[in-house]
């Protein structure tokens, strides 16, 4: 079963944009992680955020958690046509394993 | 530069042969997953070994697909016998110990059934 689930599915700007990607999950979480995955590769984790942390960046990407609502964004700021890939939200399920939403597809052109 | 190798890359059979995905985790992690990616479905969990013992294969189609981790360096995913709906991208993922929220992921095996 999925846990996370992103919104929107699919998001088209242009270079230098910002991109912002939602994800709401369901049960309780000790932190959750962002992946992104260029078409034909596999996953790539980019950030992980901890339950008690409400903020976090990395580079150009800022991400937010807010545990009352369940629910995290991931921002893409001044995106880039190498940017252009699926991100999917995760969460560890029974501290064992990694459970992950359907994603969102990012486009961005120049 | 370690990474998690899988193969094949790409694999093309007939409905109703057995097929074997083999995965090569990153030295030193001792947590396996296996994900099945499809376009409707998304990224689904089938199965994770931790110090090469199953924790949970309740993902998988137990009449048809196996999962194993035959030593530390080798985990393998079968499907026999192999039906057109198994058509789908195949992940490994390997974790250390404690950090499986950081899963490497291999490049996948893509499995056409016709």
């Amino acid at each position: 079963s999925q846990q996370g689930e992103e919104d929107p599915q699919a998001l088209s700007i242009q270079e230098g944009e910002n991109a912002t990607m939602n994800c709401s999950y369901k049960t309780s979480i000790n932190n959750l992680q962002w992946y992104r995955q260029n078409s034909g590769r596999g996953l790539v984790h980019l950030i992980l955020i901890r339950s008690n942390e409400r903020e976090k960046h990395s580079g150009r990407l800022r991400v937010t958690l807010d545990t009352s609502k369940k629910s995290s964004s991931l921002l893409i700021t001044a995106s880039r046509a190498a940017d252009t890939a699926s991100y999917f939200c995760a969460t560890v399920q029974a501290g064992t394993a990694l459970i992950f939403g359907k994603g969102t597809t990012l486009s961005v052109s120049s | 530069d370690a990474r998690v190798t899988q193969t094949p890359r790409h694999k093309v059979t007939e409905m109703g042969q057995e097929v074997t995905m083999r995965c090569q985790p990153i030295l030193g992690h001792n947590t396996v997953f296996w994900y099945r990616q499809t376009m409707m479905q998304g990224l689904e969990l089938l199965a994770y070994f931790r110090n090469r013992a199953p924790l949970d294969d309740s993902g998988m189609p137990k009449d048809r697909f196996s999962a194993e981790m035959p030593d530390a360096t080798l985990a393998t995913l079968k499907i026999q016998p192999s039906e057109p709906r198994d058509s789908a991208v195949y992940f490994c993922a390997s974790a250390k110990q404690g950090q499986v929220a950081e899963a490497f992921f291999g490049q996948g095996t893509r499995l056409t059934v016709v």
